[in-house]
């Protein structure tokens, strides 16, 4: 099956400007993560999906930062205005349900870096 | 809140050494506890998980052991290749309704010629 796709792979942008990443899960899964991964940190959720419905966001900075997920399938993560410590990778994750003890499927990653 | 601690690199080995890479955790529920490996380059993947105590999750040669008593998890390898290089993540899932990953912060794990 194809994997999850993301969106560009990198993107240098300067702070106050504004960035957007795309997702696109494997097919039929309906449940999808953002999590943020800056350098030498394990990843951190910002957000998740079933369908098309926000489960969790407690973790997004939502006065910067928002993100949807249109007819339950593809996303996508904002960012304005964009800071310094927003540098990171950005990891959209996919799996078939919220099920405990599933684990996920990354993508590749956005990496993202503010100067 | 929940967290998960491992050990940090990087570890450096040669070819043939074998592998320990340590990893506790804190949760108040019953965690399912996850491996996952990150090669250059490229995206996480699921190297192995147990979803309770005293199960023990395997795949390519490496193995960890839910340890409930000790809070543990501790990723082994008899034999590392070169191809082994990569970073290991740890993870626990409290199992609540988002099921939600929390990781470590990674050990680099290069393995020499």
């Amino acid at each position: 099956e194809a994997g999850v796709a993301q969106s560009p792979r990198y993107k240098i942008i300067e702070k106050r400007q504004s960035v957007a990443f795309w997702c696109n899960p494997i097919s039929g899964h309906a449940t999808l993560y953002w999590y943020q991964q800056i350098l030498g940190q394990g990843p951190k959720l910002l957000i998740q999906f079933q369908n098309n419905g926000v489960v969790d966001d407690s973790q997004l900075p939502k006065d910067r930062f928002s993100a949807e997920r249109l007819k339950g399938v593809d996303s996508t993560l904002k960012i304005q205005p964009a800071k310094l410590e927003d540098s990171a990778v950005y990891l959209c994750a996919s799996s078939l349900s919220s099920i405990a003890g599933r684990g996920y499927t990354f993508g590749s990653g956005t990496r993202l870096t503010v100067v | 809140g929940d967290s998960v601690t491992q050990m940090e690199g990087p570890v450096t080995l040669s070819e043939e050494a074998f592998l320990t890479i340590n990893c506790t955790y804190t949760a108040t529920g019953y965690p399912s506890l996850f491996w996952y490996v990150q090669y250059p380059g490229e995206g996480l993947q699921l190297l192995l998980k147990a979803t309770k105590a005293d199960d023990k999750g395997s795949n390519k040669g490496f193995e960890a052991t839910y340890r409930k008593e000790t809070t543990s998890f501790h990723l082994e390898k008899g034999s590392v290749q070169v191809s082994d290089s990569a970073v290991y993540f740890c993870a626990l899932s409290d199992g609540g309704a988002t099921n939600k990953l929390i990781f470590g912060t990674g050990t680099l794990l290069a393995v020499q010629p």
